[in-house]
Protein backbone atom coordinates (compact mmCIF):
# COMPACT_ATOMS: atom_id res chain seq x y z
CA UNK A 1 0.00 0.00 0.00
CA UNK A 2 1.52 3.90 -0.73
CA UNK A 3 0.26 6.88 1.35
CA UNK A 4 1.37 10.22 1.62
CA UNK A 5 0.91 13.11 4.33
CA UNK A 6 1.08 16.24 4.54
CA UNK A 7 0.96 17.53 8.10
CA UNK A 8 -0.04 20.93 7.50
CA UNK A 9 -3.44 22.23 6.32
CA UNK A 10 -1.77 26.01 5.98
CA UNK A 11 1.75 27.31 5.61
CA UNK A 12 2.39 31.56 5.92
CA UNK A 13 5.42 32.99 4.84
CA UNK A 14 6.21 36.38 4.35
CA UNK A 15 7.05 37.56 0.51
CA UNK A 16 11.31 37.04 -0.25
CA UNK A 17 11.64 34.81 2.64
CA UNK A 18 12.19 31.21 2.61
CA UNK A 19 9.35 28.58 2.60
CA UNK A 20 9.19 24.80 2.99
CA UNK A 21 5.85 22.98 2.30
CA UNK A 22 6.36 19.27 4.46
CA UNK A 23 5.65 15.80 2.69
CA UNK A 24 6.21 12.05 4.37
CA UNK A 25 5.21 9.09 2.29
CA UNK A 26 4.95 5.04 3.04
CA UNK A 27 5.63 2.62 -0.10
CA UNK A 28 7.00 -1.03 0.16
CA UNK A 29 9.25 -0.19 -2.59
CA UNK A 30 11.03 2.86 -3.88
CA UNK A 31 8.91 5.55 -4.67
CA UNK A 32 8.00 7.89 -7.38
CA UNK A 33 7.37 11.23 -5.64
CA UNK A 34 5.48 14.44 -7.27
CA UNK A 35 4.84 17.56 -6.58
CA UNK A 36 1.65 19.27 -7.82
CA UNK A 37 0.34 23.24 -7.82
CA UNK A 38 -3.45 24.25 -7.96
CA UNK A 39 -4.83 28.05 -8.66
CA UNK A 40 -8.07 28.56 -7.67
CA UNK A 41 -10.84 26.64 -10.53
CA UNK A 42 -8.21 25.31 -11.77
CA UNK A 43 -6.83 21.49 -12.20
CA UNK A 44 -3.42 20.74 -11.02
CA UNK A 45 -0.19 21.74 -12.81
CA UNK A 46 2.97 19.28 -12.13
CA UNK A 47 5.97 21.08 -10.65
CA UNK A 48 8.71 18.20 -10.27
CA UNK A 49 9.45 14.96 -10.05
CA UNK A 50 12.05 12.50 -8.36
CA UNK A 51 12.46 9.04 -9.65
CA UNK A 52 15.85 8.25 -8.95
CA UNK A 53 19.26 10.17 -9.10
CA UNK A 54 20.46 13.25 -6.66
CA UNK A 55 18.12 13.82 -4.30
CA UNK A 56 17.89 17.56 -4.64
CA UNK A 57 15.54 18.52 -7.53
CA UNK A 58 14.84 21.16 -9.05
CA UNK A 59 11.62 22.11 -10.81
CA UNK A 60 9.40 25.19 -12.23
CA UNK A 61 9.31 28.57 -10.81
CA UNK A 62 12.57 28.36 -8.53
CA UNK A 63 10.85 25.37 -6.69
CA UNK A 64 12.70 22.22 -5.32
CA UNK A 65 12.33 19.56 -3.43
CA UNK A 66 14.94 17.64 -1.37
CA UNK A 67 14.45 13.42 -1.22
CA UNK A 68 15.19 12.01 1.92
CA UNK A 69 14.80 8.05 2.38
CA UNK A 70 15.58 7.73 6.01
CA UNK A 71 12.91 9.81 7.06
CA UNK A 72 10.45 8.90 3.78
CA UNK A 73 10.01 12.58 3.04
CA UNK A 74 10.01 15.03 0.06
CA UNK A 75 9.66 18.40 1.34
CA UNK A 76 9.02 21.18 -1.75
CA UNK A 77 11.21 24.43 -0.74
CA UNK A 78 11.87 27.83 -2.57
CA UNK A 79 14.56 30.07 -1.61
CA UNK A 80 12.84 33.33 -1.57
CA UNK A 81 8.57 33.52 -1.51
CA UNK A 82 6.34 35.39 -4.19
CA UNK A 83 2.70 36.28 -3.58
CA UNK A 84 2.34 34.77 -6.40
CA UNK A 85 3.03 31.72 -5.06
CA UNK A 86 0.15 31.63 -2.90
CA UNK A 87 -2.25 28.77 -4.33
CA UNK A 88 -2.39 24.83 -3.13
CA UNK A 89 0.17 22.41 -3.54
CA UNK A 90 -0.05 18.66 -3.30
CA UNK A 91 2.40 16.07 -2.93
CA UNK A 92 1.71 12.32 -4.33
CA UNK A 93 3.46 9.14 -3.98
CA UNK A 94 3.58 6.03 -6.75
CA UNK A 95 5.22 2.80 -5.60
CA UNK A 96 8.36 1.53 -8.17
CA UNK A 97 8.08 -2.13 -6.87
CA UNK A 98 7.10 -4.75 -9.11
CA UNK A 99 3.35 -4.78 -9.24
CA UNK A 100 3.08 -1.34 -8.03
CA UNK A 101 -0.38 0.19 -9.13
CA UNK A 102 0.21 2.96 -11.82
CA UNK A 103 -2.44 5.67 -9.39
CA UNK A 104 -0.51 8.21 -7.61
CA UNK A 105 -2.11 8.70 -4.19
CA UNK A 106 -2.24 12.15 -3.34
CA UNK A 107 -1.62 13.87 -0.07
CA UNK A 108 -4.69 16.15 1.54
CA UNK A 109 -3.22 19.42 0.04
CA UNK A 110 -1.20 22.38 2.09
CA UNK A 111 -2.51 25.84 1.32
CA UNK A 112 0.60 28.42 1.19
CA UNK A 113 -0.33 31.90 1.82
CA UNK A 114 2.51 34.25 1.12
CA UNK A 115 2.33 37.85 2.89
CA UNK A 116 3.57 41.20 1.05
CA UNK B 1 -3.09 24.27 -27.03
CA UNK B 2 -2.42 20.70 -26.89
CA UNK B 3 -3.31 19.75 -23.26
CA UNK B 4 -5.47 17.73 -21.45
CA UNK B 5 -9.57 19.73 -22.14
CA UNK B 6 -12.21 18.81 -20.35
CA UNK B 7 -15.97 19.83 -21.52
CA UNK B 8 -17.97 21.21 -19.79
CA UNK B 9 -16.38 23.22 -17.15
CA UNK B 10 -19.12 23.74 -15.32
CA UNK B 11 -22.66 21.68 -14.90
CA UNK B 12 -25.83 22.26 -13.06
CA UNK B 13 -28.13 19.61 -12.42
CA UNK B 14 -31.22 18.47 -10.74
CA UNK B 15 -31.16 15.38 -8.21
CA UNK B 16 -31.86 12.59 -10.20
CA UNK B 17 -30.39 13.37 -13.53
CA UNK B 18 -27.68 12.02 -15.56
CA UNK B 19 -24.74 14.08 -16.71
CA UNK B 20 -22.04 12.78 -18.82
CA UNK B 21 -18.42 14.88 -18.94
CA UNK B 22 -15.78 14.54 -21.24
CA UNK B 23 -11.86 14.42 -21.31
CA UNK B 24 -9.11 14.80 -24.03
CA UNK B 25 -6.04 13.66 -22.87
CA UNK B 26 -2.60 14.78 -24.62
CA UNK B 27 -2.60 12.89 -27.84
CA UNK B 28 0.52 10.34 -27.24
CA UNK B 29 -0.70 9.57 -23.70
CA UNK B 30 -1.72 6.33 -23.01
CA UNK B 31 -2.96 6.46 -19.64
CA UNK B 32 -5.91 8.35 -18.32
CA UNK B 33 -7.31 8.74 -14.88
CA UNK B 34 -10.61 10.30 -13.21
CA UNK B 35 -10.33 11.73 -10.07
CA UNK B 36 -12.64 13.51 -7.78
CA UNK B 37 -11.92 16.38 -5.47
CA UNK B 38 -14.35 18.35 -2.96
CA UNK B 39 -13.25 20.78 -0.89
CA UNK B 40 -10.12 20.96 0.93
CA UNK B 41 -9.23 17.55 -0.29
CA UNK B 42 -6.89 16.54 -2.37
CA UNK B 43 -7.80 14.06 -6.05
CA UNK B 44 -10.07 11.04 -5.25
CA UNK B 45 -9.21 8.78 -7.91
CA UNK B 46 -12.08 7.22 -9.42
CA UNK B 47 -10.43 5.18 -12.44
CA UNK B 48 -7.47 4.27 -14.58
CA UNK B 49 -7.69 3.48 -18.57
CA UNK B 50 -4.33 2.24 -20.34
CA UNK B 51 -5.29 2.72 -23.50
CA UNK B 52 -8.98 1.81 -24.18
CA UNK B 53 -8.65 -0.83 -21.33
CA UNK B 54 -10.52 0.26 -17.65
CA UNK B 55 -7.87 -0.97 -15.82
CA UNK B 56 -8.79 0.16 -12.53
CA UNK B 57 -11.90 1.46 -10.65
CA UNK B 58 -11.90 3.01 -6.76
CA UNK B 59 -13.90 0.53 -5.20
CA UNK B 60 -15.38 4.11 -3.30
CA UNK B 61 -17.15 4.32 -7.63
CA UNK B 62 -20.97 3.33 -6.98
CA UNK B 63 -22.70 1.48 -9.95
CA UNK B 64 -24.23 4.78 -10.58
CA UNK B 65 -20.86 5.94 -12.37
CA UNK B 66 -19.34 4.77 -15.46
CA UNK B 67 -16.32 5.55 -17.71
CA UNK B 68 -15.34 4.83 -21.08
CA UNK B 69 -12.55 5.52 -23.56
CA UNK B 70 -13.75 3.69 -26.62
CA UNK B 71 -10.90 3.96 -29.04
CA UNK B 72 -7.59 4.74 -26.52
CA UNK B 73 -8.56 8.68 -27.05
CA UNK B 74 -11.04 10.87 -25.70
CA UNK B 75 -13.11 9.35 -22.24
CA UNK B 76 -16.53 10.12 -20.86
CA UNK B 77 -17.82 9.47 -17.53
CA UNK B 78 -20.91 8.90 -16.83
CA UNK B 79 -23.25 9.89 -13.63
CA UNK B 80 -26.01 8.56 -13.44
CA UNK B 81 -29.55 9.68 -10.74
CA UNK B 82 -27.20 11.95 -9.43
CA UNK B 83 -27.32 12.88 -5.66
CA UNK B 84 -26.31 16.11 -4.05
CA UNK B 85 -23.08 14.16 -2.66
CA UNK B 86 -21.92 13.96 -6.05
CA UNK B 87 -21.20 17.77 -6.15
CA UNK B 88 -17.73 18.27 -6.43
CA UNK B 89 -14.69 19.15 -9.14
CA UNK B 90 -14.39 15.99 -11.56
CA UNK B 91 -11.00 15.98 -12.74
CA UNK B 92 -9.04 14.22 -15.51
CA UNK B 93 -5.34 13.57 -16.30
CA UNK B 94 -3.75 11.62 -18.60
CA UNK B 95 -0.02 10.68 -18.48
CA UNK B 96 2.83 8.32 -20.39
CA UNK B 97 5.30 6.54 -18.17
CA UNK B 98 5.67 10.09 -15.42
CA UNK B 99 3.94 13.03 -14.28
CA UNK B 100 0.43 13.40 -15.12
CA UNK B 101 -0.98 16.57 -17.05
CA UNK B 102 -4.45 17.33 -15.59
CA UNK B 103 -7.38 19.13 -17.32
CA UNK B 104 -8.86 21.88 -15.95
CA UNK B 105 -11.69 20.14 -14.50
CA UNK B 106 -15.57 19.87 -14.50
CA UNK B 107 -17.43 21.65 -11.38
CA UNK B 108 -20.66 19.29 -11.02
CA UNK B 109 -23.33 21.44 -8.72
CA UNK B 110 -26.33 18.93 -8.17
CA UNK B 111 -29.39 20.59 -6.41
Amino acid sequence: AQSVAQPEDQVNVAEGNPLTVKCTYSVSGNPYLFWYVQYPNRGLQFLLKYITGDNLVKGSYGFEAEFNKSQTSFHLKKPSALVSDSALYFCAVRDRAKGGSYIPTFGRGTSLIVHP
Amino acid sequence: DTGVSQNPRHKITKRGQNVTFRCDPISEHNRLYWYRQTLGQGPEFLTYFQNEAQLEKSRLLSDRFSAERPKGSFSTLEIQRTEQGDSAMYLCASSSEGEQFFGPGTRLTVL
